[in-house]
């Protein structure tokens, strides 16, 4: 069974600092994985979304990078801002299934 | 891009009652859609997976009889909320896979139901 865990939970950083958030995956069958920001009372906003057969994706201040075999994915944001404030969430997509598995997100905070 | 459109944004219902949910893609068809419910400072768990023209496929544990969900075309699906109890108070959010081969998934802005 497919499971995926996001760390740290939550994060406060000063604004203007690099930052990366983890994302594990427990089965590298996976066909796509991709990172949401979730705003508070908000829906989901997709920022990157990375093929099982790619390494990373890149948009603007954040840059994605995905392990299959180790099961692991990251997403650095660089010189943060306090707009970035949100919830991370990252997405599995298994390979047998159209069913997206999350993790638990990680609450960012930046502070001004 | 591709664009979920889901209403009410929130919505406020007598114990009892029954509530839908309505997402439609403006922009795409969505043969497939997702539903989920979300609780306070938690991640989203998935009720069920509604196919336009079948019956919905509900995850375990989920009640068919409370969650109702209908998939009449290709740009509709509704989640209706039968007999409402406080307990049923979360936020829905609905998700259609993006059309074409490798695209993710996009969500709807989701539903804020509070029964009392």
């Amino acid at each position: 069974k497919q499971e995926v865990t996001q760390i740290p939970a939550a994060l406060s950083v000063p604004e203007g600092e690099n930052l990366v958030l983890n994302c594990s995956f427990t089965d590298s069958a996976i066909y796509n994985l991709q990172w949401f920001r979730q705003d508070p009372g908000k829906g989901l906003t997709s920022l990157l979304l990375i093929q099982s057969s790619q390494r990373e994706q890149t948009s603007g201040r954040l840059n994605a990078s995905l392990d299959k075999s180790s099961g692991r994915s990251t997403l650095y944001i660089a010189a943060s801002q306090p707009g970035d404030s949100a919830t991370y969430l990252c997405a599995v997509r298994p390979s047998n299934t159209g069913k997206l598995i999350f993790g638990q997100g990680t609450t960012l905070q930046v502070k001004p | 891009g591709a664009v979920v459109s889901q209403h009410p944004s929130w919505v406020i219902c007598k114990s009892g009652t029954s509530v839908k949910i309505e997402c439609r893609s403006l922009d795409f068809q969505a043969t497939t859609m997702f539903w989920y419910r979300q609780f306070p400072k938690q991640s989203l768990m998935l009720m069920a997976t509604s196919n336009e023209g079948s019956k919905a496929t509900y995850e375990q544990g989920v009640e068919k009889d409370k969650f109702l969900i209908n998939h009449a075309s290709l740009t509709l699906s509704t989640l209706t909320v039968t007999s409402a109890h406080p307990e049923d108070s979360s936020f829905y959010i609905c998700s259609a896979p993006q059309t074409g081969v490798g695209y993710g998934y996009t969500f709807g802005s989701g539903t804020r139901l509070t029964v009392v």
